[in-house]
């Protein structure tokens, strides 16, 4: 399958500073890249959407000026989190795929990003 | 009531076994509906996607979507070891492109 990778798999941040997270496409090139966040034993819950070359979609509570989104490219998004807290700790993942929605019926996944902010 | 519901386990079985995962949801627009297996702290890798209602087999591996019941089943024959991992259930609407996921069922095979 397409291979979708995301850096760092771990970081360790002082709270009020920020972190970026990458999400690369490798082999393929997706218009539209997913973003979500994993509780421990919980399911993955879609923070937004991110578009290439225009703004992102967020879900209903998801604070856009904490949670910056950029897809500058093809084959890139970022997420930002801005002036983190404690209670950012999660599990970051990201996903994407070579067909645009709804057609994309595969949807592959990076190996994730675990955040946690001390 | 969520989207889509999934019982989170754990479910724990003898290596051999025949594994039956089940998810409902409460979304009649969705038509694309996926197995995701994901190891513990790695990213979800997509096992199964079926459209609309039916059965699709892949080896070891069986999914099967009811819409008249909104009802979704992955079966896992011939249970491994190496199939412990946890099993997300994920449908998505033709309309928004957007994957709702279950809560996620532990398995563990044991030897």
């Amino acid at each position: 399958g397409a291979v979708v990778s995301q850096h760092p798999s771990r970081v360790i941040c002082k709270s009020g500073t920020s972190v970026k997270i990458e999400c690369r496409s490798l082999d393929f090139q997706a218009t539209t890249m997913f973003w979500y966040r994993q509780f421990p034993k919980k399911s993955l819950m879609l923070m937004a959407t991110s578009n290439e070359g225009s703004k992102a979609t967020y879900e209903q509570g998801v604070e856009k000026d904490k949670f910056l989104i950029n897809h500058a490219s093809l084959t890139l998004s970022t997420l930002t989190v801005t002036s983190a807290h404690p209670e950012d700790s999660s599990f970051y993942i990201c996903s994407a795929s070579p067909q645009r929605p709804p057609q994309d019926t595969e949807a592959f996944f990076g190996q994730g990003t675990r955040l946690t902010v001390v | 009531q969520k989207e889509v519901e999934q019982d989170p386990g754990p479910l724990s079985v003898p290596e051999g076994a025949i594994v039956s995962l089940n998810c409902t949801y409460s979304n009649s627009a969705f038509q694309y509906f996926m197995w995701y297996r994901q190891y513990s702290r790695k990213g979800p890798e997509l096992l199964m996607y079926t459209y609309s209602s039916g059965n699709k087999e892949d080896g070891r591996f069986t999914a099967q979507v009811d819409k008249s019941s909104k009802y979704i089943s992955l079966f896992i024959r011939d249970s491994q070891p190496s199939d412990s991992a946890t099993y997300l259930c994920a449908a998505r609407s033709s309309n928004t492109g957007k994957l709702i996921f279950g809560q996620g069922t532990t398995l563990q095979v044991k030897p």
